[in-house]
């Protein structure tokens, strides 16, 4: 059975504070890993693809990185908004297309 | 922008009967994928779908569900006899290549009484 953990399961943090989550996955069998943002009441929306060891990628105030090898991936968000708040899911994808997500990180941020 | 489009938006039926929940996904995707999230808890792979097959299924993805892409354009989800424990939001999802971003849509809400 796959099994991508994400912590911590919920974050809440003050505007202006940086943060950071992480992601498990199985380091066998990995294709990609995946990082999407839930708004309540809308559908996931995707920040990163990432396939590569070692990749890292930025978006904005966002960026992430990846470890095949050992299995995690990072997302940091600088400067937290109140509109950043969200749940931010990973999704490990494996050679068989299997797209399993992660339990999510629920992220509060007060102004 | 194009999207995935799901309906019904929401279906409450009763145990034991049929449910066929639908998607249109991007119009150029090739990869196709069904999940649900039981309130609460987190987002379950159901099923994905390439070149006209299953591709991958979970261990929730029995005999009493099937997927079918019958004309080319809607990617459907058949659940044969609901039971309570299938009550869930469902979410279609397309992808144009295994290397690229999931797309999704807004989710069926299904509600088993």
């Amino acid at each position: 059975i796959l099994n991508v953990e994400q912590s911590p399961q919920s974050l809440h943090v003050q505007e202006g504070d940086s943060t950071n989550f992480t992601c498990s996955f199985p380091s066998s069998n990995f294709y990609a890993l995946h990082w999407y943002r839930w708004e309540t009441a809308k559908s996931p929306e995707a920040l990163f693809v990432m396939t590569l060891n070692g990749d890292e990628k930025k978006k904005g105030r966002i960026s992430a990185t990846l470890n095949t090898k050992e299995g995690y991936s990072y997302l940091y968000i600088k400067g937290s908004q109140p509109e950043d708040s969200a749940t931010y899911l990973c999704a490990f994808i494996s050679h068989t297309d299997k797209l399993i997500f992660g339990t999510g990180t629920r992220l509060q941020v007060f102004p | 922008e194009p999207e995935v489009t799901q309906t019904p938006s929401h279906q409450v039926t009763q145990m034991g009967q049929e449910v066929i929940l639908r998607c249109v996904p991007i119009s150029n995707h090739l990869y196709f994928y069904w999940y649900r999230q039981i309130l609460g808890q987190k987002v379950e792979f159901l099923v994905s779908f390439y070149n006209n097959e299953i591709s991958e299924k979970s261990e929730i993805f029995d005999d009493q569900f099937s997927v079918e892409r019958p004309d080319g354009s809607n990617f459907t989800l058949k659940i044969r006899s609901t039971k309570l424990e299938d009550s869930a939001m469902y979410f279609c999802a397309s992808m144009r290549q295994r290397k690229g971003e999931l797309f999704f849509g807004e989710g069926s809400r299904l509600t088993v009484l």
